[in-house]
């Protein structure tokens, strides 16, 4: 079975761009969460994504945004990108995203702001 | 919100030994409590969780141990490998799965010396 498949793996972009990540879940899994990375703030949740729809969603501004497609890929977008905003972006995925069902992370993508 | 936090941040153990990583919560709401494991270039991998129903759980030569009352969990590695090298993290969350969203501790990067 195929794991959670992150696009691109790297990325180079300036400050005041945009960006679209994808993440595609594990067969079956229609709960698809994202995660910023960084070696000072670690890993820190960002939102989480069920049926279409956002149920949760942790301390980011505006600026982070996501939606998922009915096929259950996920895509994250971070307008305005600053110097900060360069860390390594997690999607992970479960089944349905409540108890007792644990989260597969994909390899992530590396994200670098000039 | 939750806080995790994890000790040591490094762990140097010798092949053979036993490795122990610890960390505690501050939510007495969270019920779920995965260990991840993530190597160099790649993202974390689920290696154990435990559920606050369970006070122990193991799986070969890894276990996790929970303790509801002192909000303290560890994980215990027993005759390490070479292949154990890497960086660990805990996390907690209130239901699992994903809805909620992980709160993870800063990581403990294990070194296992030949």
């Amino acid at each position: 079975k195929a794991g959670v498949t992150q696009t691109p793996r790297y990325l180079i972009k300036t400050r005041g761009q945009q960006v679209t990540l994808s993440c595609s879940p594990i067969s079956g899994h229609r709960s698809v969460s994202w995660y910023q990375q960084t070696p000072g703030q670690g890993l820190q949740f960002l939102f989480e994504y069920f049926s279409e729809t956002q149920r949760n969603k942790g301390n980011f501004p505006g600026r982070f945004s996501g939606r998922q497609f009915s096929n259950s890929r996920s895509e994250m977008n971070v307008s305005t990108l600053e110097l900060g905003d360069s860390a390594l972006y997690l999607c992970a995925s479960s089944q349905t995203g409540d108890s007792n069902q644990p989260q597969h992370f994909g390899d992530g993508t590396r994200l670098s702001i000039l | 919100g939750e806080n995790v936090e994890q000790h040591p941040s490094t762990l140097s153990v010798q092949e053979g030994d036993s490795a122990v990583i610890k960390c505690t919560y501050s939510d007495s709401a969270s019920n779920y409590f995965p260990w991840y494991k993530q190597e160099l270039g790649k993202g974390p991998q689920l290696i154990i969780d435990i559920r606050s129903n369970v006070g122990e759980k193991k799986d070969q030569r890894i276990a996790v141990t929970l303790n509801k009352t002192a909000k303290h969990f560890s994980l215990h590695i027993t005759e390490t490998q070479p292949e154990d090298s890497a960086v660990y993290f805990c996390a907690a969350s209130i239901r699992g799965g994903g809805a909620d969203g992980l709160t993870f501790g800063k990581g403990t990067h294990l070194i296992i010396q030949p």
